[in-house]
């Protein structure tokens, strides 16, 4: 299995919801990442866990939470998004998380959210 | 930081013909380079990547050719075919940043 399943597909919300994206991987890697995508741009780095501790938050406001309950999931909350904040959000996990050589970034297909 | 530059944007090539793609990085410590594909509605993924003690990578119709020195590195695509057409996204190690992007369209 070297899929990475992420749900919901699409979801549309507003500015005073609370709902939260989340990400399955069952390839035994340690490593998992977010990254957001807006139209025409390259993915960007929002959070990276490795063993299941945050490693690496690239200055992300605090209305994105993210939560890896263990090796296999990740969560993403949303709370008060702006429409700015519409964009695919990706998933992806690695064998490595440490410092410099990730390896392989296994990636899931997104969840593209809407903000009204 | 690391910061990942690549050229060109858009890149469009008749079927069977040769495709290059070039990026630069500028953390020197930065020790592995992956290249992804992405297609319509689809998550990136990996088509090959090199490691800093390698110059030069092949998997049948793509390589990748690394220059620690200059600290640039390219994607070669050759016999290009329609299903190549695609969005194609560097990354240097060091908090996996991508470059920008190159948009293929192979012509048939």
């Amino acid at each position: 299995d070297t899929e990475v399943t992420q749900t919901p597909k699409h979801l549309v919300m507003g500015m005073t919801n609370k709902k939260s994206l989340k990400c399955e991987q069952h390839m035994g890697h340690r490593a998992m990442y977010w990254y957001k995508q807006k139209a025409k741009k390259p993915p960007e780095l929002m959070f990276v866990y490795s063993y299941e501790k945050l490693s690496i938050n690239e200055s992300v406001p605090s209305r994105f939470s993210p939560e890896c309950p263990n090796s296999s999931l990740l969560n993403l909350h949303l709370h008060a998004l702006q429409p700015e904040d519409s964009a695919l959000y990706l998933c992806a996990s690695s064998q490595a998380g440490r410092g410099g050589d990730t390896g392989e970034l296994f990636f899931g297909e997104g969840s593209r959210l809407t903000v009204l | 930081g690391e910061n990942v530059e690549q050229h060109p944007s858009t890149l469009s090539v008749q079927e069977g013909d040769s495709a290059v793609i070039k990026c630069t990085y500028s953390d020197s410590a930065s020790n592995y380079f992956p290249w992804y594909k992405q297609e319509l509605g689809k998550g990136p993924q990996l088509i090959i990547d090199i490691r800093s003690n390698v110059g030069e990578k092949k998997d049948q119709r793509i390589a990748v050719t690394l220059n620690k020195t200059a600290k640039h590195f390219s994607l070669h695509i050759t016999e290009t075919q329609p299903e190549d057409s695609a969005v194609y996204f560097c990354a240097a190690s060091r908090r996996v940043r991508f470059g920008a992007g190159t948009r293929l369209t192979v012509k048939p």
